[in-house]
């Protein structure tokens, strides 16, 4: 039973370039989020997507962040554009229902330079 | 705006001396509260799920509680395996899916 599935895990992109972050979500799970931790910085919410649905981008930047869930495949968080300052730790989560426990995947590492 | 403030950041224990963390949180109708641990380099692994004042739950060395305003974590005879850091996160009832996370506390248990 394999747990939520994050890749790459570490990715390196230079400034300007576009930066893809996959996540599967645990079988028999429908709701996804995204998490961003920064260094010695706690975990905060981006995005709450539901399959084909975004519900709660509240947290995610207006400008050259975006997300999605489709139908078939994974839950991609797509970044545009990086810079320095969007170099963090990029987690994904998936639980049952909205008031079910989040199960994290390991997580997606990525370096701006 | 939902926060939650978590004590001490770090801690140094020997192995076997019992202590307790704190999760001290302000939220508009708690949902629910969790606890997960972190190890470096990984994501957060689960823990506990509280929903109300007075619940506890138990897990190996592990006890959570839970009042009003805040939640510990008691460590009880710890070991150097239970090094990591430990986080609190609030979901709040107002219609609200996302998790507020406190900064961690930040375990060494010394052999």
């Amino acid at each position: 039973n394999a747990g939520v599935m994050q890749n790459p895990r570490h990715l390196v992109r230079r400034r300007g370039q576009e930066a893809r972050l996959r996540c599967s979500p645990m079988k028999g799970h429908s709701h996804v989020y995204w998490y961003r931790q920064l260094p010695e910085e706690g975990l905060k919410f981006m995005v709450y997507l539901q399959k084909e649905n975004i519900i709660d981008e509240s947290g995610m930047p207006k400008e050259r962040f975006s997300a999605e869930f489709p139908k078939e495949g994974p839950s991609i968080l797509r970044i545009q554009q990086v810079v320095r300052g969007d170099s963090a730790a990029y987690f994904c989560a998936s639980s049952p229902s909205d008031r079910g426990v989040a199960f994290f995947g390991q997580g997606t590492r990525l370096t701006v330079v | 705006e939902d926060q939650v403030t978590q004590s001490p950041e770090a801690l140094r224990l020997q192995e076997g001396e019992s202590s307790s963390l704190n999760c001290s949180y302000t939220v508009s109708g708690l949902r629910g509260l969790f606890w997960y641990r972190q190890d470096p380099g990984k994501g957060p692994e689960f823990l506990f799920t509280l929903y109300s004042a007075g619940e506890e739950k138990e897990k190996e060395r592990l006890k959570a509680t839970l009042t009003k305003k805040e939640s510990f974590l008691h460590i009880t005879a710890p070991k150097p395996e239970d090094s990591a850091t430990y986080l609190c996160a609030v979901q709040s009832g107002a219609g609200s899916y996302q998790l507020t996370f406190g900064k961690g506390t930040k375990l060494s248990v010394i052999p």
